[in-house]
């Protein structure tokens, strides 16, 4: 099974500032289609978890452009251009490209 | 507007079985891959179970295999998981997922129902 390690497990941050979580796996999540099968997930407190990225880079519905998604192959960045107070939550990614789908143990971002 | 809605979930003795059901409503059911995800107390997502449209394709991770089955009834826009031989490390919030498709493979879980709570313990 593909090990999905994300970094740091714990990211305190100001209203306003920028974050970034790093996720890495432990084989390439590029498919021969040419696209990366990583996914973001946001697990806000008391709530299921929620789609904010999928393919690497892509947003999914909704989610606002203050959030991207970056890398290839066995590295990939979550980036947050200005954190808000409702981005707090637990962030996680996960592999698509290879049966199990694998998640990370999941970054916890909250409001200094 | 997408809904999934888990049922079914409770409290077993260890070696009990439970069967989660999940209605969904506003979109499609037989069009889509459909998938259950848990989340044990305090812990981080796995995966469990996927199953394909019309039910033919199923998957399994490693550690419900040969214990938990996965099937759907698209006429009762349902999806079930039937969960046998329970151990007290099942115990979790089981999501159901929907699966979004990109270019043809396995894209992402672009709708979460709110989960049910399986708690095994004698």
């Amino acid at each position: 099974d593909i090990v999905m390690t994300q970094s740091p497990l714990y990211l305190p941050v100001s209203p306003g500032e920028p974050a970034s979580i790093s996720c890495r796996s432990s084989q390439s999540l590029l498919h021969r289609n040419g696209y990366n099968y990583l996914d973001w997930y946001l697990q806000k407190p008391g709530q299921s978890p929620q789609p904010l990225i999928f393919l690497g880079s892509n947003r999914a519905s909704g989610v606002p452009d203050r959030f991207s998604g970056s890398g290839s192959g066995t590295d990939f960045t979550l980036n947050i251009t200005r954190v808000e107070a409702e981005d707090v939550g637990l962030y996680y990614c996960m592999q698509a490209v290879q049966t199990p789908p694998t998640f990370g143990g999941g970054t916890k971002v909250e409001i200094k | 507007e997408v809904q999934l809605v888990e049922s079914g979930g409770g409290l077993v003795q260890p070696g009990g079985s439970l069967r989660l059901s999940c209605e969904a409503s506003e979109f499609t059911f037989s069009r889509f891959w459909m998938s259950w995800v848990r989340q044990a107390p305090g812990k981080g997502l796995e995966w469990v179970a996927s199953i394909n449209q019309d039910g033919s394709e199923k998957s399994f991770v490693d550690s419900v295999k040969g214990r938990f089955t996965i099937s759907r009834d698209n006429a009762r826009n349902s999806l079930y998981l039937q969960m046998n031989s329970l151990r007290a490390e099942d115990t979790a919030v089981y999501y159901c997922a929907r699966i979004f498709l990109c270019f043809g493979e396995f894209g992402y879980f672009d709708h979460w129902g709110q989960g049910s709570l399986v708690t095994v313990s004698s």
